[in-house]
């Protein structure tokens, strides 16, 4: 049972222009969102969060969409750079109830051309 | 300021054999995560502790994991007997709970990459 699904496994555009990430998920108790990014050979290091309560934050080139009635969360990086090439993975926790406790999705890998 | 330390960082072993993966912990964090990341599902929640406590193992696979949390500043990962299918890299993360949703960032090891021949 997959609560949260990234369903694009890969994606792939041109230095400079954006990269939307994509991230859905089904447990209506979750009120916490994080994105992580992983490079090779390393541990995923946070990169941005967004709490239910907002629907955008914003951190840089780094924009994270929330939509609570689709149960959709996005993560745009504009402009993009061949740095961010790496794996995505959207989490997101039920403060409420579980605490600490992240659920992950399956990551989706970003190559950005030069 | 040492992030998260895990050993070995690769391990290849054969069918059968006992493995035990090692975590420390960022000094002064009190949740410890143990993952499994794998192309299908991600990264695979198994086990996390709060002050040394197993609070939900509910994603072990099966009674070959175990995990342990002796103390603060140390945790394993034990896989007794190991099967080809075990082979993944597997992360440990700490956390510290401060107040709100905001202390859930959650710092990673570099991993541990195992094989099973």
């Amino acid at each position: 049972d997959q609560q949260v699904k990234q369903n694009s496994p890969s994606l792939s555009v041109q230095e400079g222009r954006i990269s939307i990430l994509n991230c859905d998920y089904t447990n209506s108790m979750f009120d916490y969102f994080l994105w992580y990014k992983k490079y090779p050979a390393e541990g995923p290091t946070f990169l941005i969060s967004i709490s239910s309560i907002k629907d955008k934050n914003e951190d840089g080139r780094f924009t994270v969409f929330l939509n609570k009635s689709a149960k959709h969360l996005s993560l745009h990086i504009v402009p993009s750079q061949p740095g961010d090439s790496a794996v995505y993975f959207c989490a997101a926790s039920a403060w409420g109830t579980s605490g600490s406790r992240l659920t992950f999705g399956e990551g989706t890998q970003l190559t950005v051309n030069p | 300021d040492a992030g998260v330390i895990q050993s070995p960082r690769h391990e290849v072993t054969e069918m059968g054999q006992e493995v035990t993966l090692r975590c420390k912990p960022i000094s002064g964090h009190d949740y410890l995560f143990w993952y499994r990341q794998t192309m299908m599902r991600g990264l695979e929640l198994l086990i996390y502790f709060n002050n040394n406590v197993p609070i939900d193992d509910s994603g072990m696979p099966e009674d070959r994991f175990s995990a342990k949390m002796p103390n603060a500043s140390f945790s394993t990962l034990k896989i007794q007997p190991s099967e080809p299918r075990d082979s993944a890299v597997y992360f440990c993360a700490s956390s510290l709970s401060t107040s709100g949703p905001a202390s859930n960032e959650q710092f990673f090891g570099p991993g541990t990459r195992l094989t099973v021949l």
